[in-house]
């Protein structure tokens, strides 16, 4: 079964970085677009990143476009979301999603999801 | 930005009353409008993609109608385990942008 597995979330200062990861299994993930999904504490879904199957395709929601990079491995069944510049508002859950493969765009599987948490 | 708005916020119901949440595209998304399920503590589930398409191993009493700008997702005989709070997505364009989500509950 499709299982993704989020990684690297903590602690940090604004304005320092982070790099999350997902592991991917249980599917042939290099034939998958993927996303990064963020949730703040108490509230509503944030789409954030997406990147093609082949990663050359790649875009990101407006407050997070040149502070973070997403990127993926296909030969390590992985996905990443590197974060510099943080900011306050960039703590949240942050979800690494799967499209689905009979119709492009939409979500059919998450992970848990990993805890970023900026705070001095 | 496609901005999405949902309504009501929040609502209350009875076991087996019909629930029907609203979702409004700024701009025409075609069938690129989904729904999720969010249970408290837990990851999303997609209920319904593209508009009117039943998730697998999502139960019938969801369903889900609308083009263009105006969507609804229709819960028949609501049931204890859908408690959630419920969100709509359009992925027409970058950025996808989800609704403020609509919280379910007795």
């Amino acid at each position: 079964q499709v299982q993704l597995v989020e990684s690297g979330g903590g602690v940090v200062q604004p304005g320092r970085s982070l790099t999350l990861s997902c592991a991917a299994s249980g599917f042939n993930f290099y034939n998958y677009d993927m996303q990064w999904v963020r949730q703040g504490p108490g509230k509503g879904l944030e789409w954030v990143a997406l990147i093609s199957y082949d990663g050359n395709k790649k875009n990101y929601e407006a407050s997070v476009k040149g502070r973070f990079t997403i990127s993926r491995d296909n030969s390590k069944n992985a996905i990443y979301l590197q974060m510099n510049g943080l900011r306050h508002e960039d703590t949240a859950i942050y979800y690494c999603a799967k499209e689905k493969n009979s119709y492009k765009t939409v979500i059919d599987h998450w992970g848990q999801g990993t805890l970023v948490t900026v705070s001095s | 930005d496609i901005q999405m708005t949902q309504f009501p916020s929040a609502l209350s119901a009875s076991v087996g009353d019909r629930v029907t949440i609203t979702c409004r595209a700024s701009q025409r998304v075609g069938s690129y409008l989904h729904w999720f399920q969010q249970k408290s503590g837990k990851a999303p589930r997609l209920v319904i993609y593209a508009a009117s398409s039943l998730e697998s191993g999502v139960p019938s009493r969801f369903s889900g109608s609308g083009y263009g700008t105006d969507f609804t997702l229709t819960i028949d005989s609501l049931q204890p385990e859908d408690v959630a709070t419920y969100y709509c997505q359009q992925t027409y364009t970058t950025p996808y942008t989800f609704g403020p989500g609509t919280s379910v509950d007795f």
